[in-house]
């Protein structure tokens, strides 16, 4: 099946920097997810992409579906101590099939 | 999006046993799922959890460990039977709405001793 390849796998970032990670994949999406998850919850939907090259922004995160359809990232600016969880990322090509990453584990020192 | 409560939230439990875990929407949903997530690990699809008919598993998982109920639109069960160590794991429910987008439960976190 299509094997998604996140990263990098942790992160360990001062309060205030920007943040980077990415998601390739050998296979194309028609839709491409970021999820962030905190201790003790399920995945939250942060941003969700539907076209090639589509850039989306939601507050300070900012996600782009890359051009080939087969990669996106995920950037945070000025990170704030609740940044801190696990963000997935989830290609999905049709209604049940979605794959996720294996996740970027972010820690904030502030 | 949609407002998924789980139950239970955690569990600690014997091995041998057998645990049920339900998923409650606040409204009717397209797709029920469930996941599995091992410690550390990223989510895993067990099955799709069909209305009125039987669960559609993924590769490595049978219906015999994992039995699904969904008796309506906004109601789901996941049954983990004759549980083992490796069998502790958070077990995630998510739907899918209108837009096909998967929203996720908090989970049950499961503790086989």
């Amino acid at each position: 099946g299509q094997q998604l390849n996140q990263s990098p796998q942790s992160m360990f970032i001062q309060e205030g920097e920007d943040v980077s990670m990415n998601c390739t994949s050998s296979s194309i999406f028609n839709t491409w997810l970021w999820y962030k998850q905190d201790p003790g919850e399920g995945p939250v939907l942060l941003i969700a992409l539907y076209k090639a090259g589509e850039l989306t922004s939601n507050g300070r995160l900012t996600a782009q579906f890359g051009i080939t359809r087969k990669d996106s990232f995920l950037n945070i600016s000025a990170s704030i101590p609740s940044d801190v969880g696990i963000y997935f990322c989830a290609g999905q090509v049709f209604n049940n099939d979605m794959r996720f990453g294996a996740g970027t584990r972010l820690t904030v020192k502030p | 999006s949609a407002v998924i409560s789980q139950k239970p939230s955690r569990d600690i439990c014997q091995r041998g046993t057998s645990l049920t875990i339900q998923c409650q929407v606040d409204s009717q949903v397209t797709m029920m799922f469930w996941y599995r997530q091992q410690p550390g690990q990223s989510l895993t699809l067990i099955a799709t959890a069909n209305q009125g008919s039987e669960a559609t598993y993924e590769s490595g998982f049978v219906i015999d460990k994992f039995p699904i109920s969904r008796p309506n639109l906004t109601f789901s069960t996941l049954t983990v039977s004759n549980m083992s160590p490796e069998d502790s794991s958070i077990y995630l429910c998510s739907v899918t709405t209108g837009t096909n987008i998967q929203y996720f439960g908090a989970g049950t976190r499961l503790s086989v001793l």
